[in-house]
């Protein structure tokens, strides 16, 4: 089955910039989406096609997309970032959404 | 006001059912696809299945599949997740999220209903 990977962690002091990466092989023709999910609460999509935000989410959050690897960048990172930070997209068959294993960001 | 609500959780035997449902308000409900995401205890999201907008195409993750049966009736705004034969490993906070039109991500979710699996 398709797999996206993610790196379990990353830790930034607040004003610093964080960088999660998700690596899948079907990515080059698969667009990517984001989803921030805090503990308690409802998962909130934070990017999509790769690199467009949703309304109202802030200019410091932004993706990119290189190959088989997206990565969103949230910068001057604040306290209320931290978070799990979660990838999506499809498989090869361009039929069954899959997540990624979860970056967990940690604000020093 | 935007909203979809979860409810149907609870306790149920390994081998046993559970319907889920969730419904929605405040947009036009018959016009988007849905989703049923899940997360175990201590795990990540997991997608599980989706549904059409016209309620024709259905897909699964594969561990659900032949067991899990997602539906929606566009008459009462409802989306449902039927499980059978439920099993230990299904024990989550189920999540129903709409699907945005232009194929723009899960654009709206609901708070989640817990489902355990034990005996």
């Amino acid at each position: 089955s398709y797999e996206l990977t993610q790196s379990p962690s990353v830790s930034v002091f607040p004003g610093q910039t964080a960088k999660i990466t998700c690596f899948g092989d079907a990515l080059p023709k698969q667009y990517a989406y984001w989803y921030r999910k805090k503990a308690g609460q409802a998962p909130v999509l934070i990017i999509y096609k790769d690199k467009e935000r949703p309304f109202g989410i802030p200019e410091r959050i932004s993706g990119s997309s290189s190959g088989t690897t997206v990565t969103l960048t949230v910068s001057g990172v604040q306290p209320e970032d931290e978070a799990d930070y979660y990838c999506l997209s499809v498989d090869h068959s361009d039929t069954y959404p899959v997540f990624g294993g979860g970056t967990k960001l940690t604000v020093l | 006001h935007e909203q979809l609500v979860e409810s149907g959780g609870g306790v149920v035997q390994p081998g046993g059912s559970l319907r889920l449902s969730c419904a929605a308000s405040g947009f036009n409900f018959s016009a988007f696809a849905m989703h049923w995401v899940r997360q175990a205890p201590g795990k990540g999201l997991e997608w599980v299945a989706l549904i059409s907008y016209h309620e024709i195409n259905k897909f699964y993750t594969e561990s659900v599949r032949g067991r899990f049966l997602i539906s929606k009736d566009n008459s009462k705004d409802t989306l449902y997740l039927q499980m059978n034969s439920l099993r230990p490993d299904d024990t989550a906070l189920y999540y129903c999220a709409r699907e945005s039109r232009e194929g723009s991500g899960m654009d709206l979710w609901g708070q989640g209903t817990t489902v355990t699996v034990s005996s």
